[in-house]
């Protein structure tokens, strides 16, 4: 079966200390994998996805098909970075399945 | 202001009333999705359409309908059916398979 998992619901991370926020999937083809991220008060916006392997706001996120995850990390969190954090998959067809999310909370 | 537009942006149902939440979408994608947020839960998909005129059911559909008429717009009805409608829903739109979703603003919907 198709499956996203965050296995944190909650991250707290101090300030300029390295970030990692998991994700692990189970998909049997060639996964599109995406993080999406939902700032307090704004729309769920595209972070970044693994075909593109591009830094967006300092994060970067590795496919590892060996381990299927997808973690997205950043060395430096910043207080900006609070947000609420979802890792896609998309499967081939129309259909996307997402994790449970997990919140980052950046403490000064 | 290219994008998702979702209207209204809270609403309120009755008991056996239907209700339904508009979508609308300028950026010319071809295919529109309906969500489901709940805490703790992420995003489910209640339907999701390729193209206009054809519509799937996603995961958690019972108690939903929806329509694709015009490639803009993809209501989404609220059924009485719909036990525990109480939540926040999300529409999206993407260029096609394996693109990146574009998201509305939600619509929050609470029972009286």
């Amino acid at each position: 079966a198709q499956r996203v998992t965050q296995p944190e619901k909650l991250l707290s991370v101090f300030k300029g200390a390295p970030v990692e926020l998991k994700c692990n999937y189970s998909y049997s083809g060639s996964p599109e994998l995406f993080w999406y991220v939902q700032y307090s008060r704004q729309r769920l916006q595209l972070l970044l996805r693994h075909i593109s392997r591009e830094s967006i706001k300092g994060f970067t996120a590795d496919l590892n098909k060996g381990e299927t995850s997808f973690h997205l990390k950043k060395p430096f969190a910043q207080e900006e970075d609070s947000a609420m954090y979802y890792c896609a998959l998309g499967s081939g067809t129309y259909k996307y399945i997402f994790g449970t999310g997990t919140r980052l909370k950046v403490l000064a | 202001d290219g994008g998702i537009t979702q209207s209204p942006k809270y609403l309120f149902r009755k008991e056996g009333q239907n209700v339904t939440l508009s979508c609308e979408q300028n950026l010319n994608h071809d295919a529109m999705y309906w969500y489901r947020q709940d805490p703790g839960q992420g995003l489910r998909l209640i339907y999701y359409s390729q193209i206009v005129n054809d519509f799937q059911k996603g995961d958690i559909a019972e108690g939903y309908s929806v329509s694709r008429e015009k490639k803009e717009s993809f209501p989404l009805t609220v059924t009485s059916a719909q036990k525990n409608p109480t939540a926040f829903y999300l529409c999206a739109s993407s260029m096609g398979r394996n693109q990146p979703q574009h998201f509305g603003d939600g619509t929050r919907l609470s029972i009286l």
